[in-house]
């Protein structure tokens, strides 16, 4: 079965330090997604992307972060100067028609 | 602002029986719904979804039920298994492309 893979699956970093995080989406999907989990709370939605451009971001997906599609395979995450409350489960997402499949995750640490 | 509310944090039930899964919502604007499994360590997985012009949906063991005018719906489970023991999440969406609202989680734990 396809599956979204995630990279990698636990990241440590240092406050203000910038993050990538990588999603290999399944192949013929054309809508992209990251979500978020902070430890104990609710997922939540950060952005969505279709078509090379971001079609919806919530309050959350603020100037720190960016997403892009650099090579038509992966999909990618970006937050320039990490805060401690960064630190969360980060989903990466994939969708055909409806019902976007998840990546595992990467844990998000910054310390 | 909980536009996605689940009320029940988390279920027990005995093995062979029902789990009924409880989700809530306040935005008339969402016309779909999912159901979602999670395991420790890993990423939710899809298990069934609705559109609002339905009010049930079936799937081997797993329906959904809808109730528009109540703005609720449920995941039924039946029979239950000691391997459907996990976080299940409900999400809505304002159309089946838009970004999903996620519940809190129900952790149900099926005992054999």
């Amino acid at each position: 079965e396809p599956e979204v893979t995630q990279t990698p699956s636990h990241q440590v970093t240092q406050m203000g330090q910038e993050v990538i995080l990588r999603c290999v989406p399944i192949s013929n999907h054309l809508y992209f997604y990251w979500y978020r989990q902070i430890l104990g709370q609710k997922v939540e939605f950060l952005v969505s992307f279709y078509n090379n451009e971001i079609s919806e971001k919530s309050e959350i997906f603020d100037d720190q972060f960016s997403v892009e599609r650099p090579d038509g395979s992966n999909f990618t995450l970006k937050i320039r100067s990490t805060k401690l409350e960064d630190s969360a489960m980060y989903f990466c997402a994939s969708s055909g028609y409806r019902d976007p499949t998840f990546g595992s995750g990467t844990r998000l640490t910054v310390v | 602002d909980q536009q996605v509310k689940q009320n029940s944090p988390s279920l027990s039930v005995q093995e062979g029986r029902i789990s009924i899964l409880n989700c809530d919502y306040t935005n008339s604007m969402f016309d779909y719904f999912l159901w979602y499994k999670k395991y420790p360590a890993e990423g939710p997985t899809f298990l069934i979804s609705i559109s609002s012009i339905k009010d049930k949906n079936e799937d081997g063991r797993f329906t959904v039920f809808l109730n528009k005018s109540a703005k609720h719906l449920s995941l039924h489970i039946v029979p239950s298994q000691p391997g459907d023991s996990a976080v299940y999440f409900c999400a809505a969406s304002a159309r089946s492309q838009g970004n999903l609202i996620f519940g809190k989680g129900t952790k149900l734990s099926v005992k054999p």
